[in-house]
């Protein structure tokens, strides 16, 4: 069964740092790549990009290209997502998802259960 | 970016009727390359993550109840749920897949019972 395990809910205050994580399992986590997906409260839902852990290719939404960075650990199955400085802004659900395709460029055939993230002073 | 515009924003619909949702896209996310619709719609319920129902414009997800079903091409969809059930409950989005980053997300219809 494939599932995507995602770390818990966090609090920081603004200009903190902050990583979270994603774990597959139940299929070859290199073959595939990890989709991050943002919703702020009560808001709908906005595509923030992808990376493969084949190549640690990363792709970024305008929207969020030089304020978030993805990363990845192929030897534990595990995306991150991180921030060096948080703006309350930031405040939302963030999901991981994977792309159906190894490419990444597909939709999203199944989704993690979300990390809230709080940034608040 | 190809924006994804859909409506209604929200809609009341009885038990066993028809919800029909649009999406309408700012330019065609049909690839001639593979010839088809580059069209994904997802349902969110409350507190959980988002579950795909339909890709590439009309195919059905494997387990998703045959009630819903999808339909359009080029510019213009719809998610069509044929008899409303209580658990539909939920809010719909649709997403293009076309583009090069970002792919975007429709802002979402929420779907209630009258």
């Amino acid at each position: 069964e494939v599932q995507l395990v995602q770390s818990g809910a966090e609090v920081r205050e603004p200009g903190e740092s902050l990583k979270i994580s994603c774990k597959g399992s139940g299929y070859n986590f290199t073959n595939y790549c990890i989709g991050w997906v943002r919703q702020m409260p009560g808001k709908g839902l906005d595509w923030m990009g992808t990376i493969c852990p084949s190549d640690s290719t990363a792709k970024y939404s305008p929207s969020f290209q030089g304020h978030v960075t993805f990363s990845v650990d192929k030897s534990i199955s595990t995306a991150y997502l991180q921030w060096s400085s948080l703006k309350a802004s930031d405040s939302a659900i963030y999901y991981c998802a994977r792309p159906v395709d190894h490419g990444g460029n597909y939709y999203f055939d199944y989704w993690g259960h979300g990390t809230l993230v709080t940034v608040s002073s | 970016d190809i924006v994804m515009t859909q409506s209604p924003d929200s809609l009341a619909v009885s038990l066993g009727e028809r919800a029909t949702i649009n999406c309408k896209s700012s330019q065609s996310v049909f690839y001639s390359s593979d010839n088809k619709n580059h069209l994904a719609w997802y349902q969110q319920k409350p507190g959980q993550p988002p579950k795909l129902l339909i890709y590439w414009a009309s195919i059905r997800e494997s387990g998703v109840p045959d009630r819903f079903s999808g339909s359009g091409s080029g510019t213009d969809f719809t998610l069509t749920i044929s008899s409303l059930q209580a658990e539909d409950v939920a809010v719909y989005y649709c997403q293009q897949y076309y583009s090069s980053p970002p792919k975007t997300f429709g802002q979402g219809t929420k779907v209630e019972i009258k």
